[in-house]
């Protein structure tokens, strides 16, 4: 099963982008990369997912390198309300392996 | 409309007690799931289900039964509480299609055995 690390933790200034790494360097070939997160303990929220090729959707962009060994979530502009945990997930099997995540924090 | 609905919200019971949470999601999913999600924040599969029949079925006591009547509906099932099973028990459902399977969660049920 493809595992995924994360910084544990990263800050963010309100109003500038926000990019959360992966790496992701057991994956493999078939395996999409998914991100969520988690406000307070809310039910994970789905963000973005993708194989290849960057995506870009209403609420975070996801670029993958060519050789899909890691990833970046980037949040164009930083709200108070994105503070939360992050988690990037490898789809393995049908199954999410969620890991620790990244703690978010958006300053004002 | 709330896709993926989780009740009770709360549950604060003594040790012994068999309790249950239902589930119940109107996204016409095929696929539902439990996880668990421990004091450490830890969040972790426990049973999924494909159209009524169990599909995985990780390392769970056996005092953890999960049933599922119709396809919208994943409730769980729990014999004997025990302190150690005091968590936030998270319902998603999704619909797997190509190997991709975005699951929708729902708000959680804060267990709390005393």
């Amino acid at each position: 099963d493809a595992k995924t690390t994360q910084p544990p933790s990263m800050d963010c200034a309100e109003g500038r982008a926000a990019n959360l790494p992966c790496n992701h360097s057991t994956i493999s070939g078939n395996e999409y990369v998914y991100w969520y997160r988690q406000i307070h303990s809310q039910g994970p929220q789905y963000i973005i997912h993708g194989l290849k090729n960057n995506e870009t959707n209403e609420m975070a962009s996801l670029i993958i390198t060519e050789d899909r060994k890691s990833s970046t979530l980037i949040l164009p502009h930083a709200t108070l309300r994105d503070t939360a945990v992050y988690y990037c997930i490898a789809l393995s099997s049908n199954q999410f392996y969620f890991g620790t995540g990244t703690s978010l924090t958006v300053i004002p | 409309d709330t896709a993926v609905s989780q009740t009770p919200k709360y549950l604060v019971t003594q040790m012994g007690n068999d309790k249950s949470i239902k589930c119940e999601q109107n996204l016409g999913h095929d696929t539902m799931y439990w996880y668990k999600q421990d004091s450490k924040k830890f969040l972790k599969i426990m049973f999924s289900y494909n159209n009524k029949e169990l599909i995985i079925n990780e390392t769970v006591p056996n005092r953890f039964s999960p049933k599922s009547p119709d396809k919208a509906h994943l409730n769980l099932h729990i014999n004997s509480l025990e302190l150690g099973d005091s968590a936030v028990y998270f319902c998603a459902s999704s619909q797997p299609s190509g190997g991709q399977e975005t699951q929708y969660f729902g708000p959680g049920t804060r267990l709390l055995v005393l």
